[in-house]
């Protein structure tokens, strides 16, 4: 049993660049999140998707795209990527009663 | 002001010591409470969580909740190095579907022997 999986663990991006993370779970969850973890700052939710087919803001959306593909996977995106979304990502997915969190191992993302 | 504060540390504590790491938070609609560790370079894990107000124990991990005061706390017996890492609190309430978790900005604990 996998249970949350993320791509790629480790990635350095120039300024301007693209990429997508990618997510997956084989717990038959329907709520994904995405969180990024600062220095000081804590895990904040970027987005969330409770369910295939919708998506959500959270805390810190801004310069972030998201896919719910399936039920399985959910992406996060960087279009424009700037130094200031250097940070560690986390995908995480919920059990239906909500009182157990999931994580996959995070994705360390450098952005020059 | 966050929805959820905690203390980040760093909390020094020789082997065996009682420790206590805590959180308040302002939103009442809140309904569950949970504790996680997260160790360096790693994804955090859940220790325990609760529904209610009390107290829950699994070995040497006590978790309380004290709703009228909005205040969380996670007692840790014995400690030993290997529980060194970081402490998260996490709340979550249902919103449009889906529960949402706040998360702490986490308690940073190492147990020296």
């Amino acid at each position: 049993n996998a249970g949350v999986t993320q791509t790629p663990k480790f990635q350095v991006l120039k300024t301007g660049q693209s990429m997508t993370l990618q997510c997956a779970q084989d717990m038959n969850h329907n709520s994904m999140y995405w969180y990024r973890q600062d220095p000081g700052m804590g895990l904040r939710l970027i987005y969330y998707s409770a369910s295939e087919g919708t998506t959500d803001k959270g805390e810190v959306p801004n310069g972030y795209n998201v896919s719910r593909l399936n039920k399985r996977e959910f992406s996060l995106r960087l279009e424009s990527a700037a130094p200031s979304q250097t940070s560690v990502y986390f995908c995480a997915s919920t059990t239906p009663g909500g009182n157990t969190i999931y994580f996959g191992e995070g994705s360390w993302l450098t952005v020059v | 002001q966050k929805e959820v504060e905690q203390d980040p540390g760093p909390l020094s504590v020789p082997e065996g010591a009682i420790v206590s790491l805590n959180c308040t938070y302002s939103n009442s609609a809140f309904q569950y409470f949970m504790w996680y560790r997260q160790y360096s370079r790693k994804g955090p894990e859940l220790l325990m969580y609760t529904y209610s107000s009390g107290n829950k124990e699994d070995g040497r991990f006590t978790a309380q909740v004290d709703k009228s005061s909005k205040y969380i706390s996670l007692f840790i017996r014995d400690s030993q190095p290997s529980d060194s890492a970081t402490y998260l609190c996490a709340m979550s309430v249902l919103t449009g579907g889906s529960y949402i978790p706040t998360f702490g900005r986490g308690t940073s604990l190492i147990v020296h022997p």
